[in-house]
């Protein structure tokens, strides 16, 4: 079985520029997390989706970000316009059940702004 | 949620047992314990979830107090390979799903 496949793996951009993230979940899973790790910490919740509905949008930052997850399974993390402070991994995620939290995440997509 | 704390980093040689405890007092009486494992360039990888007392799957056991108030994830002979960032969540289902935070967690060296 296919895992969490995102891409692209990395990007370096220049500030202001925008920048979109893709990820295409395990194939049935409802629930798809988009997450940032800064360098020597634990991933953050960005936005979580249920099948094509945002239900945890709260730490997304809507000046800049936007997602969305049309038809319910590929999922598009876009940022515009990109800061110096957003260089990060970007890491997508999904799962299955979400009365058990058991996530399967992907490889995830190293941006560098410049 | 509940707050964990987990020590910042361990180490350990091959073929020891390693126990990474995690504190979480506030745990709520629907949450529960997960641990995830990350190597660098990589995503977290599930290890092990559980509710209550002991969980044992093939790669780590988690055991957990009858006060839930922490928990500790034992690996078993550890190899140079088992080198990663151990994560301890704490969460549990909310309206709409299942909400956890990751912490900053536990780095493990692993040496020969």
């Amino acid at each position: 079985e296919a895992g969490v496949v995102q891409s692209p793996r990395y990007k370096i951009i220049e500030k202001k520029q925008p920048v979109a993230f893709w990820c295409n979940p395990i194939s049935g899973h409802n629930t798809l997390y988009w997450y940032l790790q800064n360098l020597g910490q634990g991933p953050e919740l960005l936005i979580r989706y249920e099948n094509e509905e945002a239900v945890d949008d709260s730490q997304l930052p809507k000046d800049r970000f936007s997602a969305e997850r049309l038809k319910g399974v590929d999922s598009t993390l876009k940022i515009q316009p990109a800061e110096l402070g957003d260089s990060a991994v970007y890491l997508c995620a999904s799962s299955l059940d979400t009365e058990i939290d058991t996530q399967y995440f992907g490889p995830g997509t190293r941006l560098t702004v410049l | 949620l509940a707050k964990t704390t987990q020590p910042i980093s361990m180490d350990s040689y091959e073929g020891q047992e390693v126990n990474i405890t995690c504190s979480h007092n506030n745990i709520a009486t629907n949450d529960y314990i997960t641990w995830y494992q990350q190597f660098p360039s990589q995503g977290p990888r599930f290890i092990i979830q559980g509710y209550k007392t002991k969980v044992t799957n093939e790669v780590a056991s988690l055991f957990i107090p009858a006060d839930r108030k922490s928990s500790t994830l034992s690996l078993p002979r550890v190899s140079l390979s088992d080198t990663a960032v151990y994560y301890c969540l704490v969460g549990g289902p909310i309206t709409g799903g299942f909400k956890t935070i990751f912490g900053a967690g536990t780095r493990l060296f692993v040496k020969a």
